[in-house]
């Protein structure tokens, strides 16, 4: 079946650093998402892809679609306290399509 | 204008017992999808529930089944609790093909 593997699966860096993550499949998705989860909460959209090739930002967050629908990358840059937590990316092949999800990155700010 | 809930937060079973699990969605949402989440792990799809049919199913055994209201609440039950089951159950509403807003989870414990 359909796997991600997200790298890393943990980072710690110091406030004020950019921060970089990525995934990738063994098999293409047409929709590519990064998701946030909190202690105690669900995930949380906070980017979506839907072109190979499409470079979308929300804020301090910059993410892009893979040209060849098996990559995706997330950017967060100046980090802030409340940056921590873990970080999804999740692939769909349709819209209305299962959510394939990545083992998660842990982002954890040094004090 | 509330969003996904789910009740309860949390559960203690033991194995060979069988639950319930609620979820409401977010207003205006017709389709719900049900994920298991293992600690240190992403999100896995159980199934997807559309007029009150499961249209969607992941690679999850029969013990653990579903159902949709016409109001478009849903069940998960799982039957025959394995300490493996222990995991965050999340819920996922959507309207149409539109995002897909998560629900804060149950945590369920099996002893």
């Amino acid at each position: 079946g359909q796997q991600l593997n997200q790298s890393p699966q943990s980072m710690f860096i110091q406030e004020g650093e950019d921060v970089s993550m990525n995934c990738t499949s063994s098999s293409i998705f047409n929709t590519w998402l990064w998701y946030k989860q909190d202690p105690g909460e669900g995930p949380v959209l906070l980017i979506a892809l839907y072109k190979a090739g499409e470079l979308t930002s929300n804020g301090r967050l910059t993410a892009q679609f893979g040209i060849t629908r098996k990559d995706s990358f997330l950017n967060i840059s100046a980090s802030i306290p409340s940056d921590v937590g873990i970080y999804f990316c999740a692939g769909q092949l349709h819209r209305d399509d299962k959510i394939i999800f990545g083992k998660g990155t842990r982002l954890h700010i040094l004090p | 204008d509330a969003g996904v809930t789910q009740s309860p937060t949390h559960l203690i079973k033991t194995r060979g017992q069988q639950v319930t699990l609620r979820c409401s969605p977010k207003s205006g949402h017709d389709t719900v999808s049900w994920y298991q989440q293992a600690l240190g792990q992403g999100p896995q799809f159980i199934f997807q529930y559309y007029e009150e049919e499961e249209r969607q199913r992941g690679n999850f055994p029969d013990r653990f089944s579903g159902h949709q209201f016409p109001n478009y609440s849903s069940e998960l039950n799982v039957n025959a609790l394995l300490l493996g089951d222990s995991a965050l159950y999340l819920c996922a509403t959507r309207r149409g093909r539109e995002t897909q807003y998560f629900g804060p989870g149950t945590r369920l414990l099996v002893l």
